[in-house]
């Protein structure tokens, strides 16, 4: 698997507080992204990297925002989290962009109770 | 934005039987990517097709790009307890830097 890391990898919080979820990788990769998967809808786009401190929105970025500051470290942050977000979170990882594969990290399950 | 549609959402087969999931897209796209996600695991690449009408196969995995590059097929032959998984296709995003996924195909096999 390439090199990277998700943290935490479970999650349980409280409506209304804010949360940071981490991807960390060691392969240099400058499109990095956060994807939320929940049944029956797939793997949807929240937000992505095109390098440091270049960031944009995806098809469900309402509610959350990202942050990167190296090119190691691409943070996902939901200021207020909701019930709605219950959802497990993907990052991944790529080389080229959408030239070339994507790569997962294990997951974030997060629970907004 | 670039959408991709994949057809069925389940499929529940035995082992041995084929099984075809398919992609369809309203635009035409410059590439299609296809992913395997193992129960409780991560989406995991298999392959890219990029050329109209290209068709790759990986041992029993058979992926088809269509003449237009606006559907994409992939086809399991005689299918075993392994394939067991949701089969997602995944296209460009409309800003070119990210991957659109459409809802995949969750095979369920049974000895």
């Amino acid at each position: 698997d390439a090199g990277i890391t998700q943290s935490p990898r479970h999650k349980v919080t409280e409506t209304g507080t804010p949360v940071t979820l981490r991807c960390h990788q060691t392969e240099n990769h400058r499109y990095m992204y956060w994807y939320r998967q929940d049944p029956g809808h797939g793997l949807r786009l929240i937000h992505y990297s095109y390098g440091v401190k270049d960031t944009d929105k995806g098809e469900v970025s309402d509610g959350y925002s990202v942050s990167r500051s190296k090119t190691e470290d691409f943070l996902l942050t939901l200021e207020s989290a909701t019930s709605s977000q219950t959802s497990v979170y993907f990052c991944a990882i790529s080389g080229q962009g959408l030239n070339t594969e994507a790569f997962f990290g294990q997951g974030t399950r997060l629970t907004v109770v | 934005g670039q959408q991709v549609m994949q057809i069925p959402q389940y499929q529940h087969v035995q082992e041995g039987e084929d099984f075809t999931t398919y992609c369809n897209s309203s635009t035409t796209l410059s590439n299609i990517q296809w992913y395997k996600q193992r129960p409780g695991g991560h989406p995991v690449f298999l392959i890219q097709l990029v050329k109209s009408g290209e068709v790759k196969k990986q041992k029993r995995l058979t992926f088809q790009f269509g003449e237009a590059k606006k559907n994409s097929s992939l086809h399991i032959t005689a299918t075993q307890t392994t394939d067991v998984g949701t089969y997602f296709c995944a296209g460009p995003s409309d800003s070119g830097y990210a991957l659109n996924f459409g809802k995949g195909t969750s095979l369920l096999v049974t000895p």
